[in-house]
């Protein structure tokens, strides 16, 4: 069964641009939840969706947007960037998000912004 | 506000035992979980308790005590392979079972 994909891997950006992230999970799961980690820092919760709707939302600026399609795909975007917005971007699925079902996460794409 | 306190980092010699504790406050609390992260890769899921008391998978063990607001992983006969930091993240009891996330436990293991 092939884990979750997160394309593309590495990405560099200019200060002011817009930059979209995919995320592929687990076949099946229906639950993909997105987290901004910088360095030596934990998991900074940005949002979840489920079966194409935002359930939950993390403390971060309107800047940051995702969405989630039929087939569970989801994709998050980030505009106007800023410096600060370098980090590595992990997505996570699990099947339906209920609290005993573990978070499967992918490798993550690393944004850096010059 | 919602908040999980775990050391930032903790040293252990190859072949011993080490415990990383995780308290947290929350509004209300479903279960607690414990990830895994070695550098440059993806958490890993290791355990999950609901209820209180000790959960153990091989070298691995997870203790909650919900009246304390208290959990620790326990990690027995330490290996190097063993570095890395560790995470809890705390399931709280609200409409959408939110999941949140403690700073992490970088583990040092020594030779």
């Amino acid at each position: 069964k092939a884990g979750v994909t997160q394309t593309p891997r590495y990405l560099i950006k200019t200060r002011g641009q817009q930059v979209t992230l995919s995320c592929s999970p687990i076949s099946g799961h229906r639950s993909v939840s997105w987290y901004q980690q910088t360095p030596g820092q934990g998991l900074q919760f940005l949002f979840e969706y489920f079966s194409e709707t935002q359930r939950n939302k993390g403390n971060f600026p309107g800047r940051f947007s995702g969405r989630q399609f039929s087939n569970s795909r989801s994709e998050m975007n980030v505009s106007t960037l800023e410096l600060g917005d370098s980090a590595l971007y992990l997505c996570a699925s699990s099947l339906s998000g209920v609290p005993n079902q573990p978070q499967h996460f992918g490798d993550g794409t690393r944004l850096s912004i010059l | 506000g919602q908040s999980l306190e775990q050391p930032s980092e903790v040293t252990a010699v190859e072949g011993a035992i080490v415990q990383i504790n995780c308290t947290y406050q929350t509004s209300g609390f479903y279960g607690l979980s414990w990830y895994q992260q070695h550098d440059g890769g993806a958490p890993t899921f290791l355990s999950y308790n609901a209820l209180d008391g000790l959960e153990e998978t091989g070298r691995f063990s997870s203790f909650l005590s919900r009246s304390d607001s208290y959990g620790y992983l326990l990690l027995q006969e330490l290996q190097m392979k063993d570095s890395a930091s560790y995470f809890c993240a705390v399931r709280v009891e609200d409409s959408n079972y939110q999941l949140i996330w403690g700073a992490g436990t970088k583990l040092i293991i020594k030779p």
